[in-house]
């Protein structure tokens, strides 16, 4: 149980162009979202939370018009990288809380990453 | 703000040859700690969480461990298959619900 998916597992673009990534929780329901990107031999940075049915919490630093979340269902997060730059070339991961109290603290389980390069 | 520090930052044991990582934290006040498990290329992989002073999980061959300041991730009689990165996270009480804040990592190596 408590598997995630993220689709594609790697993209590749042209600069310019806008990337949608997809995270979906496949055997439960997640009200939240996790959004992270991690840079080589660098740990991971969340980006944004994102609530079903409400607009993403961006973390500070993040351009939320440039990286646009959305949340439209139990089980399905997208981000969208628009106007990728070479800049945004890194590994982009998703999780999905696993809340059965409703409480923090529990855990996240994340998907498999997708690599985008942006040439 | 929450901090984490692991260390060392990588780690190489024969096979067999027992071994802890250290996880420090400071937080406002800690909800959950965390350990993952990160092949190359991949997403983590959850492996426990501890949530006060004291506590102890087990599985297979991992152990953590948690105090007010610190948390162990203890490795006996590893397997070249244990060889990954190992992530902990910290889920404070201040700032954002559900936020982990992550240290950078422990790279393990098991050679056979």
């Amino acid at each position: 149980g408590a598997v995630v998916s993220q689709h594609p597992s790697w993209v590749i673009c042209k600069s310019g162009t806008s990337v949608k990534i997809e995270c979906r929780s496949l055997d439960f329901q997640a009200t939240t979202m996790f959004w992270y990107r991690q840079f080589p031999k660098q740990s991971l940075m969340l980006m944004a939370t994102s609530n079903e049915g409400s607009k993403a919490t961006y973390e500070q630093g993040v351009e939320k018009d440039k990286f646009l979340i959305n949340h439209a269902s139990l089980t399905l997060s997208t981000l969208t990288v628009t106007s990728a730059h070479p800049e945004d070339s890194s590994f982009y991961i998703c999780s999905a809380q696993l809340s059965l109290s409703g409480l923090a603290g529990d855990e996240q389980y994340f998907g498999p990453g997708t690599r985008l390069t942006v040439t | 703000e929450d901090q984490v520090t692991q260390s060392p930052e990588a780690l190489r044991l024969q096979e067999g040859e027992s071994s802890s990582l250290n996880c420090s934290y400071t937080v406002s006040g800690l909800r959950g700690l965390f350990w993952y498990r990160q092949d190359p290329g991949k997403g983590p992989e959850f492996l426990f969480t501890l949530y006060s002073a004291g506590e102890e999980k087990e599985k297979e061959r991992l152990k953590a461990t948690l105090t007010k300041k610190e948390s162990f991730l203890h490795i006996t009689a590893p397997k070249p298959e244990d060889s990954a990165t190992y992530l902990c996270a910290v889920q404070g009480i201040g700032g954002s619900n559900y936020k982990l804040t992550f240290g950078k990592g422990t790279l393990l190596t098991v050679n056979p």
